[in-house]
């Protein structure tokens, strides 16, 4: 059964820095190219970042280019997200998605962790 | 505001069909494959449309996409009081070099 944990949400300070994870199981984590979703409460779906499946093709949305970094451990099936100088508008939760063809063609979504950018 | 436009709610009758559709340009739609999300409050979103008009397995064939120049469409025949969600249509904007998604549609089963 295909699996993933989404964890390291939480409450930070405009400006902080946080690292989510997302562990993934049941199927070959390196085969499958990953994408970061998120979702502002009471807002829509919003896609934040994607990778390959070898880790060496990223991309990222306008609105965290250049504060957030996609990232993952192949040897770990582990999935990553560094956010840094968050903004209020950040607050969301955030979704580890694994993708079939290109970076929004999802078949399997990790349960969300929320994430609070506020003083 | 979202590159892809959807209409912010539908409704119908339980039994009747309802059609949401989704508009972008050249660099979305037009040229990649869209695909279709439910979600329902509280709830992480489903995968219910793949590649334009494919169904995953656990779809029902109720549902449907379509997809014609930049418009897609999602149709759903033979409505239930369980279909009342929240429907996101999504897909790769080659200009933007990133994935985009519709605002989203909020259908009401009457």
């Amino acid at each position: 059964e295909v699996q993933m944990l989404d964890s390291g949400g939480g409450l930070v300070q405009p400006g902080g820095s946080l690292r989510l994870s997302c562990a993934a199981s049941g199927f070959t984590f390196s085969s499958y190219a990953m994408s970061w979703v998120r979702q502002a409460p009471g807002k829509g779906l919003e896609w934040v970042s994607g990778i390959s499946g070898s880790g060496y093709i990223t991309y990222d949305a306008d609105s965290v280019k250049g504060r957030f970094t996609i990232s993952r451990d192949n040897s770990k099936n582990t999935l990553y997200l560094q956010m840094d100088s968050l903004r209020a508008e950040d607050t969301a939760v955030y979704y580890c998605a694994r993708v079939t063809g290109d970076y929004t063609q999802i078949d399997s979504w990790g349960q969300g962790t929320l994430v609070t950018v506020s003083s | 505001q979202s590159v892809l436009t959807q209409p912010p709610s539908v409704s119908a009758a339980p039994g009747q069909k309802v059609t949401i559709s989704c508009s972008g340009s050249s660099s979305n739609i037009g040229n990649n494959y869209v695909s279709w999300y439910q979600q329902f409050p509280g709830t992480g979103p489903k995968f219910l449309i793949s590649e334009n008009n494919k169904r995953p397995s656990g779809t029902p064939d109720r549902f449907s996409g379509s997809k014609s120049g930049t418009s897609a469409t999602l149709g759903i025949t033979g409505l239930q009081a369980g279909d009342e969600a929240y429907y996101y249509c999504g897909t790769w904007d080659s200009s933007l070099s990133a994935g985009v998604f519709g605002g989203g549609t909020k259908l009401t089963v009457l």
